[in-house]
């Protein structure tokens, strides 16, 4: 089945810069998507296509692929970054979305 | 852009609850809209997606045969039919929206459904 694997956690001092993987094999041939979660609010789009940033999206948030691993990395961490990360997949053999397991981004 | 979802509340394992978005503040027929859950603590799943004109429509194995997914265009509205509810099938469930391909852009704040015993 399409896995993608997240670790679930990852903590960060402030203005430091957390790098949250996503790995399948092979997945720098996928296009891969990120979201961010903050406590009791519903997902938001952080990155599309591998490495595009929605508008009104910072700049501190840049997208890569590379082997089995994709990563989502969020420049000079605010405390205002912490919240669960997701990564997402289309999955073209059962035609569906696929989500990571998500990873929790704790600002120290 | 606005996604309300409505629909959900406490029932009992086996029956049936139908969940429904209503969509404005943009071209329903231009999007592509799906359903994802979100179990008390755990991570996101997606259900099923469905286009303007039916002619994609995808709905998650582990929920086939149990849930339906359809919209009408006319009320701006996404419907899930949920069939036979388990305890498992106790999350927040949200509705997102999408171009044909795409990430979803939009989310709405969830309605919860929670499934007893």
């Amino acid at each position: 089945s399409y896995v993608l694997t997240q670790a679930p956690s990852v903590s960060v001092a402030p203005g430091e810069t957390a790098s949250i993987t996503c790995v399948r094999n092979n997945i720098e041939s996928e296009i891969v998507h990120w979201y961010q979660q903050q406590p009791g609010q519903a997902p938001v789009l952080v990155i599309s296509y591998n490495n595009d940033r929605p508008s009104g999206i910072p700049a501190r948030f840049s997208g890569s692929s590379s082997g089995n691993t994709a990563t989502l990395t969020i420049s000079r961490v605010e405390a205002g970054d912490e919240a669960d990360y997701y990564c997402q997949v289309w999955d073209f053999n059962r035609d569906y979305w696929v989500f990571g397991g998500g990873t929790k981004l704790t600002v120290l | 852009v606005q996604l309300v979802e409505s629909g959900g509340g406490v029932v009992q394992a086996g029956r049936s609850l139908r969940l429904s978005c209503s969509a404005s503040g943009f071209t329903f027929n231009d999007y592509v809209l799906h359903w994802v859950r979100q179990a008390p603590g755990k991570g996101l799943e997606w259900l099923a997606l469905l286009s303007y004109d039916e002619s994609r429509k995808s709905v998650r194995d582990s929920v086939i045969g149990r849930f339906t997914i359809s919209r009408n265009n006319l009320k701006n509205t996404l419907y899930l039919q949920m069939n036979s509810l388990e305890v498992d099938d106790t999350a927040l469930y949200y509705c997102a929206r999408g171009r044909e391909g795409a990430p979803f852009d939009n989310w709405g704040q969830g309605t919860l459904v929670t499934v007893s015993s």
